[in-house]
Parts: C-alpha cells; structure tokens; sequence
C-alpha cells in the first residue's frame, strides 16, 4: 500500500456519460498529480494541485475537469465520454509543489467505456 | 520540444545477461528519476538521481546521471525474471517549474 487511496479501481460505464474519480494522497503529502496512461501508451500528465491551487496543467481534454479540497483529496471529472478515454487513470502525491520530490503513485482507476 | 526519449522502447533479454536503458533528455535539469511499473499495476519509484556524476544502486539496478550529456542510464546486471516490468525515466524540467516530463518507458521482458 502506497498511501495513495483510489476509488474506485474499476468502472465501466457508456459513451456519454459522466464518472469522477477519487483520490486521496499519501499523509502529509500537499500536491496532487493526475495521469491517464491509455493501453500500452505512456503516462499523459493531466493537471496538478498544490494545496488546493492549481500548480500546473498538462494535456488535459476540456471535458475533464479537477478539483483539490481543503482537506487535499482530489477529484476528476470525466464527461461526456468517448470509447478513447478508456484508460487507466493515476493520482500521485508528493509532498511538495515542485523541486526534487518523489511522485507516490496510487493503485490507478481503470476506467471502460462501452 | 522538450522531450525526454528512452531506448530501446522494448527489451527482451535472457536471464542472466546484462544491459542497458538509455534515457536522453533535452531540457535543462539536473534531476532524473527512474520509476518501476509491473503490467497492470502502479508506478513506484526505483532511483532519484540529483546532481552531475551520481550514481545509485540497487540489487542488480544501478543507475547514473551525466546532467552535461543530458543522459542517464539504467544498468541491469545479471538479470533475473523478477525484473521483467515497464522502466520510465522522468525529468525535472527548470524551465516549466520543475514540471516533470517523462520518457515513453521501456518495457523489459527477461526469459528464464
């Protein structure tokens, strides 16, 4: 166990839909990452959160959406989706914004979309 | 474009040999990171690499930085079937707020 919490671990929903993943970081750890690694792809970085503040967004669909909340669990927002957005979608937390730091990886929500 | 670039993209290899990753890197940092990932699970983190010239070991990984060359590599001595997982490299970049930017991974498949 990492210390990073994502639920759920498995969703399978339809084109069109709406589903928002969850995670919680390691303790003590301010930032949060979100990425999506699509089947044998590589990591894509979405957005990241530094204690609650947007710090940094990567490639993230503007059908995606994020949020950090005062006690620095995260949300993602995924709508209106499409059969390419299956994937599996990691958190990370580090216990800075930036600097040498460590990403701590959840176990990944793995998401379907029939 | 920054870019961080791995090779070989896919490694199969006996067990017992030995060999290399290359991770090649085009914007300026001094920080590198390697990260492990079995199929189908999590990233965890392997080496943190923070200045010119170091080098971290560990078991039969062992992994350097030359930040002039902008290179690192990820030496597997002896490999054991255990090893077969997705190998990422990662870059501090200092000129985006230490954003990291990663490698495509290498996937290496060790046979018994």
């Amino acid at each position: 166990d990492s210390g990073v919490t994502q639920t759920p671990k498995h969703l399978i929903t339809a084109t069109g839909q709406r589903v928002t993943l969850r995670c919680s970081p390691r303790s003590g750890d301010l930032s949060v990452y979100w990425y999506q690694q699509s089947l044998d792809q590589g990591l894509q970085f979405l957005i990241q959160y530094y204690n609650g503040e947007e710090r940094a967004k990567g490639n993230i669909l503007e059908r995606f959406s994020a949020q950090q909340f005062p006690d620095l669990h995260s949300e993602l927002n995924l709508s209106s989706l499409e059969l390419g957005d299956s994937a599996l979608y990691f958190c990370a937390s580090s216990l800075m914004g930036s600097g040498a730091n460590v990403l701590t990886f959840g176990a990944g929500s793995r998401l379907t979309v029939l | 474009e920054l870019k961080v670039e791995q090779n070989p993209l896919f490694l199969s290899m006996q067990e017992g040999k030995n060999y290399t990753i290359y991770c090649n890197y085009s914007t300026t940092s001094d920080r590198l990171y390697w990260y492990r990932q079995d199929p189908g699970k999590s990233l965890e983190s392997l080496f943190v690499l923070l200045s010119n010239g170091a080098v971290k070991q560990e078991g039969r990984l062992m992994a350097s930085l030359d930040t002039k060359a902008r290179l690192s590599t990820l030496h597997i001595t002896a490999a054991v079937h255990d090893l077969s997982a997705t190998y990422f490299c990662a870059v501090d970049n200092m000129d985006s707020n230490y954003q990291l930017i990663w490698g495509a991974g290498t996937k290496l498949i060790i046979k018994p």
